[in-house]
């Protein structure tokens, strides 16, 4: 079955440092991974996916990932953060075994400090 | 362009009613997905809804029901509902005729639902 772990549920940067999320995903065959970012009281924004053509993906916000299959991993990165990055963000799997579907991490939450 | 949109926003209801929430999806898109992300956690899939059918379920009981209607519009009803169905539920569209699995899902801002 499809999973997805996000390490870290909560991480703290100061702003203009650099942003590391990790992300790890377990799938038998090789999966489309997204990025998706939520605001407080906001439904979920896509930041980036993964569809199996370049495996460092660039995104809106100037955030990118980098598709590593030998480590199972889809880490979202940002050079330097910014106090508006401050959000949750989840990872997530969809295709192969797991069909239509979409399956979550239990998400990050970004403090950036001043 | 409208992007995806539900209603109600909030709703409180109590043990054992029913509800219903609407959603309208972006322009273009033909297919549904309803989630829930209960209070610090990630969405969890509940279905989709494509061609008017339920196409995947995930692991919800059968009080969980859908719809879709023949203009894309869907509904999820949630019967005999439990102090635990308290949660965000999220809408998604997506164009479902293509590779639907890569498709990038656009989400609504959600209903909370609050049972008491």
């Amino acid at each position: 079955a499809q999973s997805v772990t996000q390490l870290g549920s909560h991480v703290s940067v100061s702003e203009g440092a650099l942003v590391l999320l990790r992300c790890n995903y377990s799938s038998s065959v090789p999966p489309y991974l997204f990025w998706y970012v939520q605001y407080p009281n906001q439904g979920l924004q896509l930041l980036l996916k993964y569809t199996s053509a370049a495996t460092l993906v660039k995104g809106i916000n100037g955030f990118e990932a980098e598709f590593k299959k030998s480590e199972t991993s889809f880490h979202l990165t940002k050079p330097s953060a910014h106090m508006s990055d401050a959000a949750e963000y989840f990872c997530a799997v969809s295709g192969g075994a797991g069909g239509f579907k979409t399956i979550f991490g239990a998400g990050t939450r970004l403090f950036v400090k001043a | 362009d409208a992007g995806v949109t539900q209603s109600p926003t909030h709703l409180i209801k109590t043990r054992g009613q029913q509800v219903t929430l609407r959603c309208s999806p972006k322009s273009g898109h033909d297919t549904v997905s309803w989630y829930q992300q209960a209070l610090g956690q990630g969405p969890q899939f509940i279905f989709q809804y494509y061609e008017e059918e339920e196409r995947q379920r995930g692991n919800f009981p059968d009080r969980f029901s859908g719809h879709q209607f023949p203009n894309y519009s869907s509904e999820l009803n949630v019967n005999a509902l439990l102090l635990g169905d308290s949660a965000l539920y999220l809408c998604a569209s997506s164009l479902g005729s293509g590779g639907p699995q890569s498709e990038t899902q656009y989400f609504g801002p959600g209903t909370r639902l609050l049972v008491l």
